[in-house]
């Protein structure tokens, strides 16, 4: 059974860049059935997808993101990671990272999720 | 960019009774690109239904989707107790990615 673990500082101070790591276990990261989303949750509020990787390393972003946002994937590791820069406190979320496959439209499998708070 | 609404914001049911849950689309969005997903307090997301209408593994049957072009629906007959929680549809689209609505909160009555 495919498992996903966030990993990551849950502070970050106004302006800086939030980093992010995703580890996956019980699964390949390097298939190419499979892409690994970001998406976050503001405080009480609804879901927001943030982007994806392929195993190639292509991405697709959120355009209201796209500016601020890199994701990368480090298949030796089986890890992907999020970095978003400049960050403000309309950043503060729970962030999640997600697998969905390659041809269904939906993330069936799903880290806990972390809480990063942007503040000073 | 295409917007879900989703409809109640609040649902106030109880156990045993049926729950129907609506999305609407601002444009049409294919059947493929439909998910519902359940969320419970400091909980991810579970995937529900996928391409508007298929159960994802392990999801009881009284959990069912349907709808096409801008309407679609979530329908839970026979309320459980766990099943009272929050839903959100969502969809992908080729040139915005994924959006969800904002949220159906289940709650007991």
């Amino acid at each position: 059974q495919v498992q996903l673990q966030e990993s990551g500082p849950g502070l970050v101070k106004p302006s800086q860049t939030l980093s992010l790591t995703c580890t996956v276990s019980g699964g390949s990261i390097s298939s190419a059935g499979y892409y690994w989303n970001w998406i976050r949750q503001h405080p009480g509020k609804g879901l927001e997808w943030i982007g994806y990787i392929y195993y190639s390393g292509s991405t697709y972003y959120n355009p209201s993101l796209k500016s601020r946002v890199t994701i990368s994937i480090d298949t030796s590791k089986k890890q992907f990671s999020l970095k978003l820069s400049s960050v403000t406190a309309a950043d503060t979320a729970v962030y999640y990272c997600a697998r969905n496959d390659v041809g269904d439209y939906a993330a069936a499998y799903w880290g806990q999720g972390t809480l990063v708070t942007v503040s000073s | 960019e295409i917007v879900l609404t989703q409809s109640p914001g609040t649902l106030s049911l109880s156990p045993g009774e049926r729950a129907t849950l609506s999305c609407r689309a601002s444009q049409s969005v294919s059947s493929n690109y439909l998910a519902w997903y359940q969320q419970n307090p400091g909980q991810a997301p579970r995937l529900l239904i996928s391409g508007a209408s298929s159960r994802a593994t392990g999801i009881p049957d009284r959990f069912s989707g349907s709808g096409s072009g801008t309407d679609f629906t979530l329908t839970i007959t026979r309320l459980e107790p766990e099943d009272f929680a929050v839903y959100y549809c969502q969809q992908y689209g080729s040139s915005t990615g994924y959006t969800f609505g904002q949220g159906t909160k289940l709650e007991i009555k």
